[in-house]
């Protein structure tokens, strides 16, 4: 069953770096997203990104964030310069043409120091 | 604005027990979604099922259950004769709208821990 991936698994990162997490969506999906969840409370909403561009994002996606799909498999999260905050696990999610069900990558655990 | 509502952080069974989380939404859409996933102590979020407005048809699989009540703003969701393998964190979420790509609102989660 095809399925979301997420690499790395674990990112520890010190304070000011940028990084990179990867994402690669299920093949067919057209809707991607990025959510976080930070230790022990509730997953957010990131943003959405649909048709190569933007099309939601929420007010904890200020201008530290960016996403691309490089090319036609992979979807990234950039944090510019990262801050203890950021710490977080950090879900990819995809979604088909027609379909409200989002189907999560395992995540990536970034740890900021 | 949408939001999602978990009253219940923690809950404890013993093994067998039927156990109910609750979970109340509140959203201006005429049509939306709901959602339960789980989220086993390993991380990952797990669908388990969708609901949209328009069906209050409520459904079983296997030993789970969920009670849609459009009156209520309710979505439950119900474990029956409970396993230790149930023991995760489990989300209800909320997307709107009629177009997919909607971004997912979810509650605080509820704890379930099951022992044997």
């Amino acid at each position: 069953e095809p399925e979301v991936t997420q690499t790395p698994s674990h990112q520890v990162t010190q304070m000011g770096q940028e990084v990179i997490l990867r994402c690669v969506p299920i093949s067919n999906h057209l809707y991607f997203y990025w959510y976080r969840q930070i230790l022990g409370q509730k997953v957010e909403f990131l943003v959405s990104f649909y048709n190569n561009e933007i099309s939601e994002k929420s007010e904890i996606f200020d201008d530290q964030f960016s996403v691309e799909r490089p090319d036609g498999s992979n979807f990234t999260l950039k944090i510019r310069s990262t801050k203890l905050e950021d710490s977080a696990m950090y879900f990819c999610a995809s979604s088909y043409q027609g379909s409200f069900e989002q189907y999560f990558g395992p995540g990536t655990r970034l740890t900021v120091t | 604005a949408q939001k999602v509502t978990q009253a219940q952080t923690e809950i404890s069974v013993v093994e067998k027990e039927d156990v109910t989380l609750d979970c109340v939404y509140e959203t201006r859409d005429t049509t939306y979604y709901l959602f339960w996933y789980k989220q086993p102590p390993s991380g990952e979020l797990v669908f388990l099922i969708r609901r949209n407005s328009f069906d209050e048809q409520n459904e079983i699989s296997g030993r789970y259950s969920w009670n849609f009540q459009k009156s209520t703003s309710s979505f439950n969701f119900t474990i029956t004769a409970s396993q230790v393998v149930d023991s995760a964190v489990y989300f209800c979420a909320l997307s709107e709208g009629e177009t997919s790509g909607s971004r997912l609102t979810f509650g605080e989660g509820t704890q379930l821990t099951v022992n044997p």
